[in-house]
C-alpha cells in the first residue's frame, strides 16, 4: 500500500534548540497532517495541511511549531524551541482528499 | 471536545478464535469511523473505515456501526498470530481534512 517515510526515526535534542521533523508523503496526496503521541497517551492531531496552507489546528499546536512544504519537498515540523513536554512520537499521515488518512512510522523526539 | 474509548485495553485469543474490539465516541455529529492496525515500531495502518449504520465485511474483518448508541466494533472473524497487534480506532467529523480522534488501543494477542 501507500507508504509514508519519516526522517529521522529518532532524535534527542537539548532543550531550547530547534529541531526539524522530516516527512515524505504519498507521491500524489494533497492533505497533510502531524499528530503526537506522548508515551502511554492516545494520538492526538497538531495540523493539517492543503495547498501550502495550515487549514486547522488544535490547542497542542504551539506558537514555537510550524509546518511547511516547499516546492513538493518534505513535510516538516520545526519546534523552535524545543520544550521538555515536547518529548513524543510525532506521527506525520497523508491523503489524497478520499477518506483514509496514510501514516508514517514516527518519529521518537526525546528533549532533554 | 471528541473522547473516544476503546475496550478492552488488551485480550489474548487463540488462533482460530472470533475477536471483537469496541470503541465508544461522544461526538454524535461524527461521520468517518475507522480502524487501524499497528505493529510495534512501525506506522498504524488503515483496516477498514465505516460512514453509515450497519456492517461492512472485508476478507475476515467486519466493521459494525451504530450511530444512535455512540459505538463501532471491529469484528476479526478466525484470529491469526499475524493479526497481533495494537488496533486503533479513528472517529471524525465532517470533511477530508478534519482531524481525526484516536482510542488508546486494545492490544491484542493470538496465540498459536
Amino acid at each position: 500500500g501507500p507508504k509514508v517515510l519519516q526522517i529521522p526515526s529518532h532524535q534527542i535534542i537539548d532543550m531550547g534548540q530547534m529541531v526539524t521533523l522530516n516527512c515524505d508523503p504519498v507521491s500524489n496526496h494533497l492533505y497533510f497532517y502531524w499528530y503526537k503521541q506522548i508515551l502511554g497517551q492516545q494520538m492526538e492531531f497538531l495540523v493539517n495541511f492543503y495547498n501550502g496552507k495550515v487549514m486547522e489546528k488544535s490547542k497542542l499546536f504551539k506558537d514555537q511549531f510550524s509546518v511547511e512544504r516547499p516546492d513538493g519537498s518534505y513535510f516538516t515540523l520545526k519546534i523552535q524551541p524545543t520544550a521538555l513536554e515536547d518529548s513524543a512520537v510525532y506521527f506525520c499521515a497523508s491523503s489524497l482528499g478520499e477518506d483514509t488518512q496514510y501514516f508514517g512510522p514516527g518519529t521518537r523526539l526525546l528533549v532533554l | 471536545q471528541q473522547k473516544v474509548q476503546q475496550s478492552p485495553e488488551s485480550l489474548i485469543v487463540p488462533e482460530g478464535a472470533m475477536t471483537s474490539l469496541n470503541c465508544t465516541f461522544s461526538d454524535s455529529a461524527s461521520q468517518y469511523f475507522a480502524w487501524y492496525r499497528q505493529h510495534s515500531g512501525k506506522a498504524p495502518k488503515a483496516l477498514m473505515s465505516i460512514f453509515s449504520n450497519g456492517e461492512k465485511e472485508e476478507g475476515r474483518f467486519t466493521i459494525h456501526l451504530n450511530k444512535a448508541s455512540l459505538h463501532f466494533s471491529l469484528h476479526i472473524r478466525d484470529s491469526q498470530p499475524s493479526d497481533s497487534a495494537l488496533y486503533l480506532c479513528a472517529v471524525r467529523r465532517g470533511s477530508a481534512l478534519g482531524r481525526l480522534h484516536f482510542g488508546a488501543g486494545t492490544q491484542l494477542i493470538v496465540i498459536p
